[in-house]
């Protein structure tokens, strides 16, 4: 069974903090993608990452992607209430074309 | 601005009747997709297409099926709802396949009573 797994599953910090959320698999990727997803909505894509190492940055948020292309993480510096959201890793299998999804971390910022 | 509609939002049906639910698109991209999303499982792909007439199976397909006649519209059928199909379903879009990210839908919240 391919996984990918997503933690902390839930997180609840204070204005202002820091905090990173990881996405691991023993599984190799061609790419791997983030997106947050709002109560009522559907995810939105944030960020695509290819190269292993790679750094990509939105404004607070800063992705990486492992080295070996098995697993990434994103930091936000300074999380603002606006931020509170499921944050979702998907990673793509080029192989099969085949995308798989964690099952996100529900991130909460307290005023 | 939304490229992308699922009707409806929400709905509620009884155990053993035919649902189903649409998915419409105006930015003529070539795959779509049919996902559901349930707590501690994630989205988890049911059905897919990848042009006009042209569908495959996901990893949770038994008990659905799909169409697409034209390039805009992909619609999912509950032949026989049960329960367990009670979720919120997710409809996607990408012009040229999965590596270019989805577009999503804000999603169909059924309940099967």
């Amino acid at each position: 069974t391919q996984l990918l797994e997503q933690s902390p599953q839930f997180l609840s910090i204070q204005e202002g903090e820091n905090l990173t959320v990881y996405c691991n698999s023993s599984s190799v990727f061609s790419s791997l993608q983030w997106y947050r997803q709002e109560p009522g909505e559907g995810p939105v894509l944030l960020v695509t990452v290819v190269t292993g190492g790679e750094v990509k940055k939105l404004k607070r948020l800063t992705f990486q992607f492992g080295d070996a292309r098995k697993d990434s993480s994103l930091h936000i510096t300074a999380a603002q209430p606006g931020d509170t959201g499921l944050y979702l890793c998907a990673g793509l299998y080029s192989s099969a074309s085949k995308i798989i999804f964690g099952s996100g971390t529900r991130l909460s910022i307290r005023p | 601005d939304a490229g992308i509609t699922q009707s409806p939002r929400h709905k509620v049906t009884e155990t053993g009747t035919p649902v189903t639910l649409r998915c419409h698109q105006t930015e003529n991209h070539r795959y779509m997709y049919w996902y559901r999303q349930d707590p501690g499982h994630g989205l988890r792909l049911i059905h897919y297409s990848y042009g006009v007439k042209d569908t495959d199976k996901g990893e949770v397909s038994d008990g659905y099926s799909v169409s697409r006649s034209k390039t805009e519209d992909f619609l999912l059928t509950l032949e026989s709802a049960t329960s367990s199909q009670t979720s919120v379903y997710f409809c996607a879009i990408t012009p040229t396949g999965s590596g270019n990210g989805y577009t999503f839908g804000s999603g169909t919240r059924l309940t099967v009573v």
